[in-house]
Protein backbone atom coordinates (compact mmCIF):
# COMPACT_ATOMS: atom_id res chain seq x y z
CA UNK A 1 0.00 0.00 0.00
CA UNK A 2 1.26 3.67 -0.64
CA UNK A 3 2.26 5.72 2.34
CA UNK A 4 3.88 9.23 3.44
CA UNK A 5 5.64 9.54 6.24
CA UNK A 6 6.76 12.61 8.09
CA UNK A 7 9.41 11.82 10.48
CA UNK A 8 9.18 15.00 12.50
CA UNK A 9 6.19 16.47 14.22
CA UNK A 10 7.81 19.65 14.95
CA UNK A 11 11.11 21.35 12.91
CA UNK A 12 12.54 24.71 14.58
CA UNK A 13 14.95 26.64 13.04
CA UNK A 14 16.59 30.14 13.31
CA UNK A 15 14.93 32.84 10.57
CA UNK A 16 17.72 33.43 7.74
CA UNK A 17 19.03 29.49 8.71
CA UNK A 18 18.75 26.68 6.02
CA UNK A 19 15.98 24.35 6.89
CA UNK A 20 14.60 21.10 5.68
CA UNK A 21 11.37 19.32 6.48
CA UNK A 22 11.47 15.62 5.63
CA UNK A 23 9.61 13.31 3.80
CA UNK A 24 9.54 9.05 2.64
CA UNK A 25 6.78 7.35 0.60
CA UNK A 26 6.04 3.98 0.05
CA UNK A 27 4.62 3.41 -3.86
CA UNK A 28 4.52 0.85 -6.26
CA UNK A 29 5.56 1.88 -9.28
CA UNK A 30 6.39 5.86 -10.07
CA UNK A 31 6.16 8.47 -7.31
CA UNK A 32 3.98 11.48 -8.23
CA UNK A 33 4.93 13.52 -4.97
CA UNK A 34 3.74 17.14 -4.00
CA UNK A 35 4.42 19.51 -0.95
CA UNK A 36 1.25 21.61 0.21
CA UNK A 37 1.67 24.30 3.08
CA UNK A 38 -1.28 25.18 5.55
CA UNK A 39 -1.65 28.51 7.33
CA UNK A 40 -3.77 28.70 10.82
CA UNK A 41 -7.02 27.59 9.72
CA UNK A 42 -6.94 28.33 6.50
CA UNK A 43 -6.87 25.75 3.46
CA UNK A 44 -3.42 23.66 2.16
CA UNK A 45 -1.47 25.69 -0.82
CA UNK A 46 0.10 23.86 -3.21
CA UNK A 47 3.96 24.44 -3.25
CA UNK A 48 5.42 22.28 -5.71
CA UNK A 49 5.33 18.13 -7.37
CA UNK A 50 7.58 16.03 -8.87
CA UNK A 51 6.30 13.81 -12.21
CA UNK A 52 9.88 12.90 -13.72
CA UNK A 53 12.55 14.64 -15.29
CA UNK A 54 15.37 16.46 -13.06
CA UNK A 55 15.52 15.22 -8.68
CA UNK A 56 15.88 18.82 -7.78
CA UNK A 57 12.28 20.61 -8.28
CA UNK A 58 11.47 24.71 -7.68
CA UNK A 59 8.45 25.90 -5.86
CA UNK A 60 6.42 28.70 -4.92
CA UNK A 61 7.94 30.75 -2.00
CA UNK A 62 11.83 29.69 -2.32
CA UNK A 63 11.52 26.39 -1.48
CA UNK A 64 12.41 23.45 -3.59
CA UNK A 65 12.41 20.06 -3.09
CA UNK A 66 14.74 16.54 -4.10
CA UNK A 67 13.69 13.81 -4.92
CA UNK A 68 15.97 10.39 -4.29
CA UNK A 69 14.56 7.19 -5.54
CA UNK A 70 17.06 4.66 -3.96
CA UNK A 71 16.09 6.78 -0.35
CA UNK A 72 12.73 7.01 -1.64
CA UNK A 73 12.66 10.53 0.00
CA UNK A 74 10.92 13.57 -1.22
CA UNK A 75 12.50 16.27 1.10
CA UNK A 76 11.51 20.27 1.19
CA UNK A 77 14.16 22.76 1.49
CA UNK A 78 14.61 26.69 1.55
CA UNK A 79 18.02 27.95 1.76
CA UNK A 80 17.02 30.84 4.10
CA UNK A 81 14.11 30.81 6.36
CA UNK A 82 11.79 33.45 6.92
CA UNK A 83 9.46 33.64 10.14
CA UNK A 84 6.45 34.10 7.56
CA UNK A 85 7.34 29.92 6.37
CA UNK A 86 6.28 29.21 10.12
CA UNK A 87 3.16 26.92 9.35
CA UNK A 88 1.84 23.52 8.74
CA UNK A 89 3.52 21.22 5.86
CA UNK A 90 2.39 18.36 4.23
CA UNK A 91 4.14 16.06 2.08
CA UNK A 92 1.48 14.08 -0.82
CA UNK A 93 1.83 11.17 -3.38
CA UNK A 94 -0.51 10.75 -5.53
CA UNK A 95 -2.14 7.43 -5.73
CA UNK A 96 -2.32 7.30 -9.56
CA UNK A 97 -5.00 9.48 -9.89
CA UNK A 98 -7.50 7.15 -7.19
CA UNK A 99 -6.71 9.65 -3.86
CA UNK A 100 -3.75 11.76 -2.68
CA UNK A 101 -2.42 10.30 0.20
CA UNK A 102 -1.14 12.80 2.73
CA UNK A 103 1.76 12.74 5.56
CA UNK A 104 0.93 13.34 9.05
CA UNK A 105 2.40 16.89 8.49
CA UNK A 106 5.15 18.69 10.20
CA UNK A 107 4.91 21.60 11.91
CA UNK A 108 7.61 24.39 10.89
CA UNK A 109 8.25 27.56 13.32
CA UNK A 110 10.74 30.23 12.26
CA UNK A 111 12.38 32.03 14.97
CA UNK A 112 13.30 35.17 14.93
CA UNK B 1 -10.37 32.60 -11.95
CA UNK B 2 -12.40 31.88 -8.86
CA UNK B 3 -10.92 28.95 -6.70
CA UNK B 4 -12.25 26.38 -4.93
CA UNK B 5 -15.37 28.09 -2.29
CA UNK B 6 -16.66 26.29 0.10
CA UNK B 7 -19.57 27.15 2.36
CA UNK B 8 -20.66 27.61 5.01
CA UNK B 9 -17.30 28.80 6.20
CA UNK B 10 -18.45 27.52 9.86
CA UNK B 11 -21.46 25.65 11.24
CA UNK B 12 -22.73 24.33 14.80
CA UNK B 13 -24.73 21.59 15.35
CA UNK B 14 -25.80 19.35 17.99
CA UNK B 15 -25.53 15.55 18.65
CA UNK B 16 -27.59 13.64 16.35
CA UNK B 17 -28.37 16.44 13.84
CA UNK B 18 -27.24 16.55 10.47
CA UNK B 19 -24.84 18.51 8.76
CA UNK B 20 -24.92 19.35 4.85
CA UNK B 21 -21.37 21.18 3.48
CA UNK B 22 -20.90 22.29 0.09
CA UNK B 23 -17.78 22.92 -2.61
CA UNK B 24 -17.74 24.56 -5.54
CA UNK B 25 -15.03 23.64 -7.82
CA UNK B 26 -12.77 25.15 -9.86
CA UNK B 27 -14.02 26.25 -13.80
CA UNK B 28 -13.33 23.07 -15.76
CA UNK B 29 -12.15 20.62 -12.83
CA UNK B 30 -14.48 17.24 -13.20
CA UNK B 31 -12.72 15.80 -9.82
CA UNK B 32 -14.20 16.55 -6.14
CA UNK B 33 -11.73 15.46 -2.77
CA UNK B 34 -13.08 15.89 0.84
CA UNK B 35 -10.81 15.31 3.40
CA UNK B 36 -11.55 15.94 6.74
CA UNK B 37 -9.01 17.12 9.23
CA UNK B 38 -9.51 17.00 13.09
CA UNK B 39 -7.85 19.56 15.30
CA UNK B 40 -3.86 19.04 15.46
CA UNK B 41 -4.11 15.81 13.19
CA UNK B 42 -3.56 15.52 9.39
CA UNK B 43 -5.85 14.86 6.38
CA UNK B 44 -7.85 11.94 6.29
CA UNK B 45 -9.62 11.50 2.87
CA UNK B 46 -13.44 10.54 3.37
CA UNK B 47 -14.52 11.02 -0.13
CA UNK B 48 -13.46 11.48 -3.84
CA UNK B 49 -16.41 12.21 -6.70
CA UNK B 50 -15.60 12.26 -10.65
CA UNK B 51 -18.30 13.36 -13.43
CA UNK B 52 -20.82 12.54 -11.28
CA UNK B 53 -20.06 9.67 -9.73
CA UNK B 54 -18.53 8.18 -6.74
CA UNK B 55 -14.87 7.00 -7.53
CA UNK B 56 -13.03 5.83 -4.08
CA UNK B 57 -14.06 6.15 -0.53
CA UNK B 58 -12.19 6.86 2.89
CA UNK B 59 -12.51 4.53 6.04
CA UNK B 60 -15.23 6.51 7.39
CA UNK B 61 -18.85 5.02 8.05
CA UNK B 62 -21.99 5.38 6.16
CA UNK B 63 -23.47 8.61 7.72
CA UNK B 64 -20.69 10.52 5.85
CA UNK B 65 -22.05 11.00 2.44
CA UNK B 66 -22.25 12.72 -0.35
CA UNK B 67 -22.58 13.50 -4.22
CA UNK B 68 -21.96 15.20 -7.28
CA UNK B 69 -23.91 17.52 -9.18
CA UNK B 70 -24.16 17.93 -13.25
CA UNK B 71 -22.29 21.24 -12.46
CA UNK B 72 -19.53 19.22 -10.77
CA UNK B 73 -20.40 21.16 -7.42
CA UNK B 74 -20.16 18.86 -4.44
CA UNK B 75 -22.43 18.27 -1.27
CA UNK B 76 -21.26 16.25 1.57
CA UNK B 77 -23.54 15.40 4.02
CA UNK B 78 -23.04 13.38 7.91
CA UNK B 79 -25.67 12.59 9.49
CA UNK B 80 -26.33 11.33 13.27
CA UNK B 81 -23.48 14.09 14.04
CA UNK B 82 -20.78 12.73 16.89
CA UNK B 83 -18.54 15.11 18.68
CA UNK B 84 -15.80 13.37 17.30
CA UNK B 85 -17.17 15.05 13.98
CA UNK B 86 -16.04 18.28 14.88
CA UNK B 87 -13.79 19.15 12.58
CA UNK B 88 -12.33 20.99 9.28
CA UNK B 89 -13.42 19.60 5.95
CA UNK B 90 -11.59 20.51 3.15
CA UNK B 91 -12.84 20.40 -0.51
CA UNK B 92 -10.17 19.82 -3.54
CA UNK B 93 -10.73 19.98 -7.09
CA UNK B 94 -8.71 18.51 -10.03
CA UNK B 95 -9.07 17.56 -13.49
CA UNK B 96 -9.05 14.96 -13.98
CA UNK B 97 -7.00 12.91 -17.25
CA UNK B 98 -4.28 15.17 -16.68
CA UNK B 99 -3.22 12.50 -14.30
CA UNK B 100 -0.85 13.71 -12.31
CA UNK B 101 -1.99 17.35 -11.23
CA UNK B 102 -2.32 18.90 -7.89
CA UNK B 103 -5.21 19.44 -5.86
CA UNK B 104 -6.41 22.91 -5.26
CA UNK B 105 -7.98 23.46 -2.18
CA UNK B 106 -10.70 25.92 -0.65
CA UNK B 107 -10.53 27.33 2.88
CA UNK B 108 -12.73 24.59 4.40
CA UNK B 109 -15.71 24.31 6.55
CA UNK B 110 -14.79 24.18 9.96
CA UNK B 111 -17.72 22.03 11.61
CA UNK B 112 -18.25 22.35 15.64
CA UNK B 113 -20.59 19.34 17.05
CA UNK B 114 -21.94 20.32 20.39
Amino acid sequence: AQSVAQPEDQVNVAEGNPLTVKCTYSVSGNPYLFWYVQYPNRGLQFLLKYITGDNLVKGSYGFEAEFNKSRTSFHLKTPSALVSDSALYFCALDNYGQNFVFGPGTRLSVLP
Amino acid sequence: EAGVTQSPTHLIKTRGQQATLRCSPISGHTSVYWYQQALGLGLQFLLWYDEGEERNRGNFPPRFSGRQFPNYSSELNVNALELEDSALYLCASSLLGQGIGELFFGEGSRLTVL
